[in-house]
């Protein structure tokens, strides 16, 4: 299956720390990446290679992966973080790329 | 500085057709690969199509195989997407993104050009 499933919606209090989780059997072969997305703003990159940031990303911002699943993790959220969050990999094939359904994180 | 930026979005009649473009610069425009993801209105990201590097190999979504094609320009340093047979639900924002040169991971956006098809 191509498919990666993510939780609608979480909801974290000012300063604590939330997990999203992403999950799809291409996951056990691929990394995910992980985009951040306001409204009304383009997608941006936040973590890569299961745990890596790209310059001007806050370090509370990690990754992991083990077996089936990512996730992204926050660590002492703040006001700013409040978005959807969409994990990215790639099909069996290595060839196509597959986008999460996305998680909505509120930030308390 | 990196920047894409996407234009030709417009309203079309379903079965119409419209060519999207993103142009660069920032960068070696034929060193990296290069997407298309869009938007809905108030759903979730959905890849498009991609367009590799040097071969410029294509590959596709299957909601848009064989209505779809991807290409580059590597003198106007431009990508493409034409869209033929276009429906309703092809309604939304288009996104052009480059591939960072290691991982294939999308790391520069552009801002998005809208696509409307309605009647």
């Amino acid at each position: 299956s191509s498919e990666l499933t993510q939780d609608s919606a979480v909801s974290v209090a000012l300063g604590q720390t939330v997990r999203i989780t992403c999950q799809g059997d291409s996951l056990r072969s691929f990394h995910a990446s992980w985009y951040q997305q306001k409204p009304g703003q383009a997608p941006v990159l936040v973590i890569y290679a299961k745990n890596n940031r790209p310059s001007g990303i806050p370090d509370r911002f990690s990754g992991s992966s083990s077996g089936d699943a990512a996730s992204l993790t926050i660590t002492g959220a703040q006001a700013e973080d409040e978005a959807d969050y969409y994990c990215l990999s790639r099909d069996s094939s290595g060839n196509l790329r597959v986008f999460g359904s996305g998680t909505k994180v509120t930030v308390l | 500085e990196v920047r894409l930026l996407e234009s030709g979005g417009d309203l079309v009649q379903p079965g119409g057709s419209l060519r999207l473009s993103c142009a660069t610069s920032g960068f070696t425009f034929s060193n990296f690969g290069l997407i298309w993801v869009r938007q809905a209105p108030g759903q979730g990201l959905e890849w498009v199509a991609a367009i590799s590097a040097s071969r410029g190999n294509t590959y596709y979504a299957d909601s848009v195989k064989g209505r779809f094609t991807i290409s580059r320009d590597s003198v106007r340093n431009t990508l493409y997407l034409q869209m033929n047979g276009l429906r309703v639900e092809d309604t939304a924002m288009y996104y052009c993104a480059k591939d960072d040169s290691i991982l294939g991971v999308p790391e520069y956006w552009g801002q998005g050009t809208r696509v409307t098809v309605s009647s």
